[in-house]
């Protein structure tokens, strides 16, 4: 069974420009997350969808914005990039069936953008 | 606001050691609660979910244990080898929001 997939791997932008980074996640599951792992700043929470709609976002400018499609995979896109938005991102995927406590989350390998 | 804390930040052991790396939160209202590692520069893998109603988990050499009231959690490598080198991250999920907190981490190196 194929775990969570992310794409591209690496993306190289500049300041000002916009980036779309795409994750499918596992088969069956329907909810996605992104984190953000800038340098120094640990893992933060960006988005979650769950049945295609947005269901939390973390504490990010609106400049970070997302969408999942009616296969459960999403797109996060990143506008009026700035150098430091330079991380690695992280999709994430579960089972989102009201069991909190049982909610496993599993991850991606990331995409790694990095904004000169 | 939730905020976790890994202790120690790095710790540097010989093979066949046995260790424990430390974690704890401020809000003890969490639903369960994550360990992953992480190989440099890569995503991280799940090694084990503990509800909030359970007080450990074990997965082979690894145990996992949880004590809401005082808002930590250890987790025990037992037999440590080379390959066991990473960073080993812990993460809580609080209240309806299905999102994790995670802590900052703890780089850990096993040496030959």
């Amino acid at each position: 069974e194929a775990g969570v997939t992310q794409s591209p791997t690496h993306l190289i932008k500049t300041r000002g420009q916009q980036a779309t980074l795409r994750c499918s996640p596992i088969s069956g599951h329907t909810s996605v997350y992104w984190y953000q792992q800038a340098l120094g700043l640990g893992l933060q929470f960006l988005l979650w969808y769950d049945e295609g709609e947005e269901r939390n976002r973390g504490n990010f400018p609106p400049r970070f914005s997302g969408r999942q499609f009616p296969n459960y995979s999403s797109e996060l896109n990143v506008n009026a990039l700035e150098l430091e938005d330079s991380a690695l991102y992280l999709c994430a995927s579960s089972q989102h069936r009201g069991q909190l406590a049982k909610n496993i989350q599993y991850f991606g390998a990331g995409t790694r953008l990095s904004v000169l | 606001k939730q905020e976790v804390t890994q202790i120690p930040a790095a710790l540097s052991v010989p093979e066949g050691e046995n260790l424990v790396l430390n974690c704890s939160f401020t809000d003890s209202a969490i639903y369960n609660l994550q360990w992953f590692r992480q190989d440099p520069g890569k995503g991280l893998t799940s090694l084990l979910l503990i509800q909030s109603s359970q007080r450990e988990q074990t997965s082979g050499r690894l145990n996992a244990s949880l004590d809401k009231s005082s808002g930590r959690s250890t987790l025990y490598i037992a037999a440590s080898q080379p390959g066991d080198s990473a960073t080993y991250l812990c993460a809580v999920g609080t209240g309806t929001a299905s999102k994790l907190t995670f802590g900052t981490g703890t780089r850990l190196q096993v040496t030959l």
